[in-house]
């Protein structure tokens, strides 16, 4: 079946530093890939998403590509901020009959950044 | 108002006890979800509704009850839970076809 494997956490870094959080997936067809961050305290919200092959979903100074040959969503930042400390969610849509999606997620990478 | 709303935040409860979760949306959303969140685990879709009507039940045990009364509310009954229970239950809700989900702030729920 469909699934998402994301890199385990913790995740520590300083403040302006680069992250990487690598996402990778198995599905049959062409799902639509997202990241959700979820601060403490709170629920999910949806980060960037990517709906096709090659489509570059960003938000807020993250990015993250969709590439098929690789099956990969991996989620990126230039300079990472104390405010960006959260659990980050890789996940994929997978549609059955109907109107409704599925989501699929992988275990969430927790994201610690340091002053 | 904001999108998604669940409540109670945080709750409480005995084994033997009977309580329920509500979750509201207020974005004309036509199918609404319950997750269960653990730790250490992936997401757990526990039950989806579209236009009201149940679609999807991930063999979860009959001691969680779902109820869509309309497209805007959702409830899960709770009824003599077990410790193991005890997690952050999310609501989310979505437009059809987009993909997109939007999440509540949570449910959190501890079994004694």
């Amino acid at each position: 079946g469909n699934s998402v494997t994301q890199m385990e956490g913790p995740v520590t870094l300083s403040e302006e530093a680069f992250l990487t959080i690598n996402c990778t997936y198995t599905a049959t067809g062409y799902p639509s890939l997202f990241w959700y961050v979820q601060y403490p305290g709170e629920g999910l919200q949806l980060l960037l998403k990517a709906t096709k092959a090659d489509d570059k979903g960003s938000n807020k100074g993250f990015e993250a590509t969709y590439r098929k040959e690789t099956t990969s969503f991996h989620l990126e930042k230039g300079s990472v901020q104390v405010s960006d400390s959260a659990v980050y969610f890789c996940a994929l849509s997978d549609r059955y009959g109907g109107a409704t999606n599925k989501l699929i997620f992988g275990t969430g990478t927790l994201l610690a950044v340091q002053p | 108002e904001t999108g998604v709303t669940q409540t109670p935040r945080h709750l409480v409860m005995g084994m033997t006890n009977k309580k329920s979760l509500k979750c509201e949306q207020h974005l004309g959303h036509n199918a609404m979800y319950w997750y269960k969140q653990s730790a250490k685990k992936p997401l757990e879709l526990m039950f989806v509704y579209s236009l009201e009507e149940r679609v999807e039940n991930n063999s979860v045990p009959s001691r969680f009850s779902p109820e869509c009364p309309n497209s805007s509310h959702l409830f899960l009954h709770l009824h003599t839970l077990q410790p193991e229970d005890s997690a952050l239950y999310l609501c989310a809700s979505s437009q059809e076809i987009r993909g997109e989900l939007f999440f509540g702030e949570g449910s959190r729920l501890t079994v004694l």
